[in-house]
């Protein structure tokens, strides 16, 4: 499969513990893009990098959550101190960078479900 | 403040076409609109992408006022696999990467 893979499919935490997310890129993408979902609810940007510089990082929901991409190969995201609103699906995608003047389509992985109990 | 805003949910038929439209009032001139389908537990998937006037490609086509403060998703001929979460995506100069709330769209037989 050459798609975008993310890890774990699902994860339970309990209010307070540390989580971690890993997402694995199409292989040739050098932009990379985390979103938040929350139920009934379009995903919600959070960060993106282009190889392992994070170009965009305001958008992050609280100084809690961070994410790393050190080899501009996969990312992972991090959510210190978890709280029940954390609660959500988060999605990965990544796209090709080109300078042509067009936008560039990114495609997504099948998400990382985190109940925080 | 730049807003994406599409309605909630729509119903159809099979071999209808479905029309969903966006709007976008702040888009800018280099901003492109990207649409996308989910199904539940899955990631959104690409399905058209266009900056102005009309594109289409084998699933779907997308309008573009010369405005560009909407845009109008095309579904010929849906069917029952079309039921499905339907997103219009905006990036806002470039790093404000902004998703409508989302149409959830039910095709019924």
């Amino acid at each position: 499969d050459t798609g975008v893979s993310q890890d774990p499919r699902h994860k339970i935490t309990k209010r307070g513990q540390n989580v971690t997310f890993r997402c694995d890129p199409i292989s040739e993408h050098n932009r990379l893009y985390w979103y938040r979902q929350t139920l009934g609810q379009g995903p919600e940007f959070l960060t993106y990098f282009q190889n392992e510089a994070q170009l965009e990082k305001s958008r992050l929901l609280s100084d809690r959550f961070s994410a790393e991409r050190p080899k501009g190969s996969f990312s992972t995201l991090e959510i210190q101190r978890t709280e029940q609103g954390d609660s959500a699906m988060y999605l990965c995608a990544s796209s090709p960078y080109t300078t042509s003047g067009h936008e560039n389509i990114q495609y997504f992985g099948a998400g990382t479900r985190l109940s925080v109990l | 403040l730049a807003k994406t805003t599409q309605p909630i949910s729509m119903d159809s038929y099979e071999g209808q076409e479905v029309n969903i439209t966006c709007s976008h009032n702040n888009i800018a001139t280099n901003d492109y609109i990207t649409w996308y389908q989910q199904f539940p537990s899955q990631g959104p998937r690409f399905i058209i992408q266009g900056y102005k006037t009309k594109v289409t490609n084998e699933v779907a086509s997308l309008f573009i006022p010369a405005d560009r403060k909407s845009s109008t998703l095309s579904l010929p001929r849906v069917s029952l696999s079309d039921t499905a979460v339907y997103y219009c995506l905006v990036d806002y100069q470039g790093g404000k990467l902004i998703f409508g709330q989302g149409t959830e769209l039910s095709v019924k037989p």
